[in-house]
């Protein structure tokens, strides 16, 4: 079974510049999660969906960062425009439904210059 | 919502020495604590979790304990080796709300010897 695909794995950009980054669930996984990692800190959700439906966004900054899922599946999360501070790494993850294991993918490392 | 503080920060084990991880929550409703493993560069993975209905769960080398009414949990890893070294993280799940978003600790970077 492949596991929860990420992609890029490393994107450098300029600040004030857009970014996208992709994510494929488990097939069969309904709850997909977005999160985001510092350096030396644990995950930190910045929106989950259930199927289609986001959840949970509150943490979103909504002002730069979008997300869609639009079938259900695969979820994209923008960042327009990129500050210095959104360098981190973003991991998707994906659970069978909300309150089972979570697995995660290899994340997405953000450097904004 | 829910607080978890993990400890300690960091722990430097020989091979072959026991490695305790504890944590604590705040929200008395969260019932599930998994604990992952994450190796330098690569994703969190799974490596035990525990439900409130159980105070104790093992699985070869590791262990985990929960106190609810302390509000605390633990990882025991036991005999370590090497390959051991790795930042841990807890994290408390709970259903308040219907949301059983996992809240995660700092983190704590195991460092075993050989």
């Amino acid at each position: 079974e492949a596991g929860v695909v990420q992609s890029p794995r490393y994107k450098i950009i300029e600040k004030k510049q857009p970014v996208a980054f992709w994510c494929n669930p488990i097939s069969g996984h309904n709850t997909l999660y977005w999160y985001l990692q510092n350096l030396g800190q644990g995950p930190e959700l910045l929106i989950r969906y259930e199927n289609e439906e986001a959840v949970d966004d509150s943490q979103l900054p909504k002002d730069r960062f979008s997300a869609e899922r639009l079938k259900g599946v695969d979820s994209t999360l923008k960042i327009q425009p990129a500050e210095l501070g959104d360098s981190a790494v973003y991991l998707c993850a994906s659970s069978l439904n909300k309150g089972s294991e979570q697995f995660f993918g290899p994340g997405t490392r953000l450097t904004v210059l | 919502g829910e607080n978890v503080e993990q400890h300690p920060s960091t722990l430097s084990v020989q091979e072959g020495d026991s490695a305790v991880i504890k944590c604590t929550y705040s929200d008395s409703a969260s019932n599930y604590f998994p604990w992952y493993k994450q190796e330098l560069g690569k994703r969190p993975q799974l490596i035990i979790d525990i439900r409130s209905n159980v105070g104790e769960k093992k699985d070869q080398r590791i262990a985990v304990t929960l106190n609810k009414t302390a509000k605390h949990f633990s990882l025991h890893i036991t005999e370590t080796q090497p390959e051991d070294s790795a930042v841990y993280f807890c994290a408390a799940s709970s259903p308040s709300g219907g949301s059983y978003i996992p809240t995660f600790g700092r983190g704590t970077s195991l460092i075993v010897h050989p």
